[in-house]
């Protein structure tokens, strides 16, 4: 059975700290690893990772894959409150299967 | 309107009634699914349609049934409910079923039985 593992499961930071979010997984057939962020309802769409070593970077956002260790992680450099989240990792394995983790609940405290 | 459009947003039903969830997707995606999601556990996922074919979980009960009459909608109808199946549901399509499969998930319904 796939499984995706999360850690740490919360988080409180203070604005302006760095975060690292993990993900371990085990997903047979692996095609990729996505990251999504959920705010208040919704989970919005954050990186789509498929090649080991490659950083995928959006502003203050970045993130990697370890193909031979089975992990990545999410890096968030100079939090903000509007960075308070819960973001969510998903190994997607056979065709329309994503297998999610429980989920960072991130807190950014001003 | 665009992307992922559920309604309605909250529902409190009792474990008698018959509702139904509904989700529209303005995206042109050729793939829809359906997600609980319940407190501190991931995401579950309980049935995908791609190209109106339902690709089923067989761990859903089936007070849980799922329709997809277009590419555009999807429908959960639930009757006979337990108090554990309150969660958010949702709804959520993809472009490409097969690969790269990025979902783009509405808001969510949150469902209340009891």
């Amino acid at each position: 059975e796939d499984k995706v593992v999360q850690s740490p499961l919360s988080l409180v930071v203070h604005e302006g700290d760095t975060v690292t979010l993990n993900c371990s997984y085990e997903v047979t057939n692996f095609r990729s690893l996505l990251w999504y962020k959920q705010e208040k309802k919704a989970p919005t769409f954050l990186f789509m990772l498929t090649s080991s070593g490659i950083e995928k970077k959006s502003g203050r956002l970045s993130s990697i894959l370890d193909k031979k260790e089975l992990f990545s992680i999410l890096n968030i450099t100079a939090t903000q409150t509007g960075d308070s989240a819960i973001y969510l990792c998903a190994g997607e394995g056979s065709a329309r299967q994503l297998t999610f983790g429980s989920g960072t609940q991130l807190t950014v405290l001003p | 309107e665009t992307g992922v459009t559920q309604t309605p947003r909250h529902l409190v039903m009792g474990m008698t009634n018959k509702k139904s969830l509904k989700c529209e997707q303005h995206l042109g995606h050729n793939a829809m699914y359906w997600y609980k999601q319940s407190a501190k556990k991931p995401l579950e996922l309980m049935f995908v349609y791609s190209l109106e074919e339902r690709v089923e979980n067989n761990s859903v009960p089936s007070r849980f049934s799922p329709e997809c009459p277009n590419s555009s909608h999807l429908f959960l109808h639930l009757h006979t409910l337990q108090p554990e199946d309150s969660a958010l549901y949702l709804c959520a399509s993809s472009q490409d079923s097969f690969g790269a499969n990025v979902l783009t998930f509405g808001a969510g319904s949150r469902l209340t039985v009891l």
